[in-house]
């Protein structure tokens, strides 16, 4: 099967602009997760989708980041506006309980670097 | 909310040895626990998750053993080769079938010298 696909996979921005990165899931799979990987850290959850629902938030800086999942299958997650310790990986992950597993599949990651 | 911690940060072992990673956890309520393996500039890849209904699960050189009543887990490397140094990460959290939100620690990065 296709993997997590997730665009661009590099990303250059001065602070205070606006940005936006979109992650395809593995086909069939209901639950997608947006991660924020800093440099040298474990993943940090930024939301969870359950279809085109939101199951946990709870870590997102709402302030400035956004996400959507409108049909339930792409998703998009906004910066705006872009701070300097934004600067980090965001990988997208995505799993389906369809075969009795837990198993986050990630994607390659967009690397955000913020000047 | 869940907390996990990570030992050692680093871990440099000699081609054959073994190798063990420590995690800790703090809620109770978490019953998986997945270890992810992540290469230079690759995206983290699962290589074992264990249960909360198993004590020790094997998969050839990897083991992942848990322990409960001390909120702890541990990932078990043997017979380690130089394509296994990486960052390892542990991770925890309450699961079902919609997903879960996992909670990572900080990793440790291993090294394997030939």
């Amino acid at each position: 099967e296709a993997g997590v696909a997730q665009s661009p996979r590099y990303k250059i921005i001065e602070k205070r602009q606006s940005v936006a990165f979109w992650c395809n899931p593995i086909s069939g799979h209901a639950t997608l997760y947006w991660y924020q990987q800093i440099l040298g850290q474990g993943p940090k959850l930024l939301i969870q989708f359950q279809n085109n629902g939101v199951v946990d938030d709870s870590q997102l800086p709402k302030d400035r980041f956004s996400a959507e999942r409108l049909k339930g299958v792409d998703s998009t997650l906004k910066i705006q506006p872009a701070k300097l310790e934004d600067s980090a990986v965001y990988l997208c992950a995505s799993s389906s309980w369809t075969s009795g597993s837990y198993e986050q599949y990630f994607g390659p990651g967009t690397r955000l670097t913020v000047t | 909310g869940e907390n996990v911690e990570q030992h050692p940060s680093t871990l440099s072992v000699q081609e054959g040895d073994s190798a063990v990673i420590k995690c800790t956890y703090s809620d109770s309520a978490s019953n998986y626990f997945p270890w992810y393996k992540q290469e230079l500039g690759k995206r983290p890849q699962l290589i074992i998750d264990i249960r909360s209904n198993v004590g020790e699960k094997k998969d050839q050189r990897i083991a992942v053993t848990l322990n409960k009543t001390a909120k702890h887990f541990s990932l078990h490397i043997t017979e380690t080769q130089p394509e296994d140094s990486a960052v390892y990460f542990c991770a925890a959290r309450w699961a079902n079938q919609a997903g879960t939100a996992l909670i990572f620690g900080k990793g440790t990065t291993l090294s394997v010298s030939s």
